[in-house]
């Protein structure tokens, strides 16, 4: 079974720059999620989606953050201007229905601002 | 004060040892107890899943949860290279969906 996957694998941008990273989740799956994770700390979850609804965004920055899943399945996270405090690395991950069920985590994108 | 506080480490021990890794959370709510295991540049992966208190073995692994104490720890019996890693503990509240992750305590396993 194919894990989650994501894309680039490794970014870099000066300040008020725009980025995307693409996630496609396990196959199935019906939950996905979009975890921030800065240096030294553990993930953040910034947005969970159900099929191409939103469950909760409470903690993403929206004046500057967008997440969208059309048709369920892929997702993209952009990033739009970037700030030197974006400098984290932006790990996908998706679960069969969400709640209780394991959540499966992807390699992450690592992304700098300069 | 963060909901879960872990201690990050570095914790270097030699190979054979038993480590014991902890987590100390201050919300009532939470009732779902995870450690993830994330080696360099890779994501996270489940390694002990745990509900309320009591304790949980997987070979090597043993996941203890004590609920009145809000502190929870993961041992690793005869510790090997192969588990030098990063281990985050996360919880969840009953009925939630979110994981509230701790910040990570780095081991490094050595011959």
């Amino acid at each position: 079974e194919a894990g989650v996957a994501q894309s680039p694998r490794y970014k870099i941008i000066e300040k008020r720059q725009s980025v995307a990273f693409w996630c496609n989740p396990i196959s199935g799956h019906a939950t996905l999620y979009w975890y921030q994770q800065i240096l030294g700390q553990g993930p953040k979850l910034l947005i969970q989606f159900q099929n191409n609804g939103v469950v909760d965004d409470s903690q993403l920055p929206k004046d500057r953050f967008s997440a969208e899943r059309l048709k369920g399945v892929d997702s993209t996270l952009k990033i739009q201007p970037a700030k030197l405090e974006d400098s984290a690395v932006y790990l996908c991950a998706s679960s069969w229905r969400g709640g209780a069920d394991t959540q499966y985590f992807g390699p992450g994108t690592r992304l700098t601002v300069l | 004060q963060k909901e879960v506080e872990q201690d990050p480490g570095p914790l270097s021990v030699p190979e054979g040892a038993i480590v014991s890794l902890n987590c100390t959370y201050s919300n009532s709510a939470f009732q779902y107890f995870m450690w993830y295991r994330q080696y360099s540049r890779k994501g996270p992966e489940l390694l002990m899943y745990t509900y309320s208190s009591g304790n949980k073995e997987d070979g090597r692994f043993t996941a203890q949860v004590d609920k009145s104490s809000k502190y929870i720890s993961l041992f690793i019996r005869d510790s090997q290279p192969s588990d030098s890693a990063t281990y985050l503990c996360a919880m969840r509240a009953g009925g939630g969906n979110k994981l509230t992750f701790g910040t990570g305590t780095q081991l490094k396993v050595e011959l």
